[in-house]
């Protein structure tokens, strides 16, 4: 069975801290690895990760993957307050029956 | 765009009655998802459609549910007797390809009593 493990489960730090969650994954036929935010309503879309080793940055985020070890790592460096969401996990999978496989998340609190 | 639109946004019922939610999808995405998120299980997917047509059902909790996509712009999710472990936040997402980003409408929070 598919699954997608992500750790800790939830985390509280200080304004200025880094970050880093972890997501590990068993996934057949395993296309991607995708890492959404979310807040208090939908998920958003932050990466979507297909190579091993390079890394993807979207302003103080930046996350990348390894397909050996199957796990992939989200930092966020000098957060803010507004970075408190869950962060969540998922593997795409490919071929006949195609899917995301998400984790429960890491619920990530940044306190002033 | 307006993005994928759900209704109703909060719907409170009764053990036994049927419920129904709906999903209008991002114009031009040919694949839809439905997706049910609870504290215990997380975000499950449920049933995905392409262009219209049912392709993976396997996560449907049983025959209680039912989805369908009469058109490319608009499905619905059926739980027909409902019952207070149905209770979740049932997301809709669409997007153009398989393998692209899902775009998640806003959810409908669902709570049976």
């Amino acid at each position: 069975e598919d699954k997608v493990v992500q750790s800790p489960l939830s985390l509280v730090v200080h304004e200025g801290d880094t970050v880093t969650l972890n997501c590990s994954y068993e996934v057949t036929n395993f296309r991607s690895l995708l890492w959404y935010k979310q807040e208090k309503k939908a998920p958003t879309f932050l990466f979507m990760l297909t190579s091993s080793g390079i890394e993807k940055k979207s302003g103080r985020l930046s996350s990348i993957l390894d397909k050996k070890e199957l796990f992939s790592i989200l930092n966020i460096t000098a957060t803010q307050t507004g970075d408190s969401a869950v962060y969540l996990c998922a593997g795409a999978t490919q071929g006949g029956s195609e899917k995301l496989v998400f984790g429960k998340g890491t619920k990530l609190t940044v306190n002033p | 765009d307006a993005g994928v639109i759900q209704s109703p946004r909060h719907e409170v019922t009764e053990m036994g009655q049927e419920v129904t939610l709906r999903c209008k999808p991002i114009s031009g995405h040919d694949y839809l998802f439905w997706y049910r998120q609870t504290m215990m299980r997380g975000l499950e997917l449920l049933i995905y459609f392409n262009n219209n047509v049912p392709i993976d059902d396997s996560g449907m909790p049983e025959d209680r549910f039912s989805a369908k996509m009469p058109n490319a712009s608009f499905s619905t999710l059926k739980i027909q007797p409902s019952e207070p472990r149905d209770s979740a936040v049932y997301f809709c997402a669409s997007t153009e390809q398989l393998a692209g980003t899902q775009y998640f409408g806003p959810g409908t929070r669902l709570t049976v009593l």
